[in-house]
C-alpha cells in the first residue's frame, strides 16, 4: 500500500525553537496533505490543509504565522512550529490524500514534539 | 454538539467475543465514511471504507445509515490483536477532502 514518510519521530526541543516536520508520499503522488494534531486522550484535530504550488489552508484558531506550511513538491510537505512553547508540545500527524484515490489518506508515522 | 461522536469506551470484551460500536455525524451532506484504526501513541491507519450498502472483510462489519446519520462497526470473533482505538472518520467537506475524526472507542480483548 500506500506509504507516507514523516520525519523526525520525536524532537526534544528548548522553549523558542522553531521545529520542522517532513512529511513524503514515497510512492504516489499528493498534491494535497493535511497536518493533524493530537493531544493526548483527544482526537485528531485538523490544523491544515497543505496544497502543492499555493498556500496552506488553516483551520480556524491555528496561528499561520506559528505554523508554516510549505508544500514545494508533489511529494514534500513540511510544518514548521516556530518559536515553540510547551503548550505546542502535541502529537503531529501528517497525511497525503493520493491524486488518483478517492478521499483514501494515508497517515504518516506522527511526530511526538515535547517542549520544555 | 461534536460533529462526529463516539461511545470512548473502554469496551472490555473476552476473546471470541462480538462486539459492535456505533458513530453518528452531524453534517448531512457528508460524503464518504471510514473506519480507522489506531494503536497507543501510533499513527491511524484505515480498517475500512463504509459503504451505503454495507460492506463487509473478514471478521469486520460496517454499515452506514444516512437517513439517521450514523455508522457502525462489527467485530466478530474478537482477537487479542483487536484491541486498539477506533476511530470513526468522516469526510464533510468534498472540496478540500479534510477528514473529521471522532474522538475513538476504546477496544480491550481480554484472553
Amino acid at each position: 500500500g500506500a506509504v507516507v514518510s514523516q520525519h523526525p519521530s520525536r524532537v526534544i526541543c528548548k522553549s523558542g525553537t522553531s521545529v520542522k516536520i517532513e512529511c513524503r508520499s514515497l510512492d504516489f503522488q499528493a498534491t494535497t496533505m493535511f497536518w493533524y494534531r493530537q493531544f493526548p486522550k483527544q482526537s485528531l484535530m485538523l490544523m491544515a490543509t497543505s496544497n502543492e504550488g499555493s498556500k496552506a489552508t488553516y483551520e480556524q484558531g491555528v496561528e499561520k504565522d506559528k505554523f508554516l506550511i510549505n508544500h514545494a513538491s508533489l511529494t514534500l510537505s513540511t510544518l514548521t512550529v516556530t518559536s515553540a512553547h510547551p503548550e505546542d508540545s502535541s502529537f503531529y500527524i501528517c497525511s497525503a490524500r493520493e491524486d488518483r484515490a478517492k478521499n483514501i489518506q494515508y497517515f504518516g508515522a506522527g511526530t511526538r514534539l515535547s517542549v520544555l | 454538539r461534536k460533529e462526529v461522536e463516539q461511545d470512548p469506551g473502554p469496551f472490555n470484551v473476552p476473546e471470541g467475543a462480538t462486539v459492535a460500536f456505533n458513530c453518528t455525524y452531524s453534517n448531512s451532506a457528508s460524503q464518504s465514511f471510514f473506519w480507522y484504526r489506531q494503536d497507543c501513541r501510533k499513527e491511524p491507519k484505515l480498517l475500512m471504507s463504509v459503504y451505503s450498502s454495507g460492506n463487509e472483510d473478514g471478521r469486520f462489519t460496517a454499515q452506514l445509515n444516512r437517513a439517521s446519520q450514523y455508522i457502525s462497526l462489527l467485530i466478530r470473533d474478537s482477537k487479542l490483536s483487536d484491541s486498539a482505538t477506533y476511530l470513526c472518520v468522516v469526510n464533510m467537506d468534498t472540496g478540500r477532502r479534510a477528514l473529521t475524526f471522532g474522538s475513538g472507542t476504546r477496544l480491550q480483548v481480554q484472553p
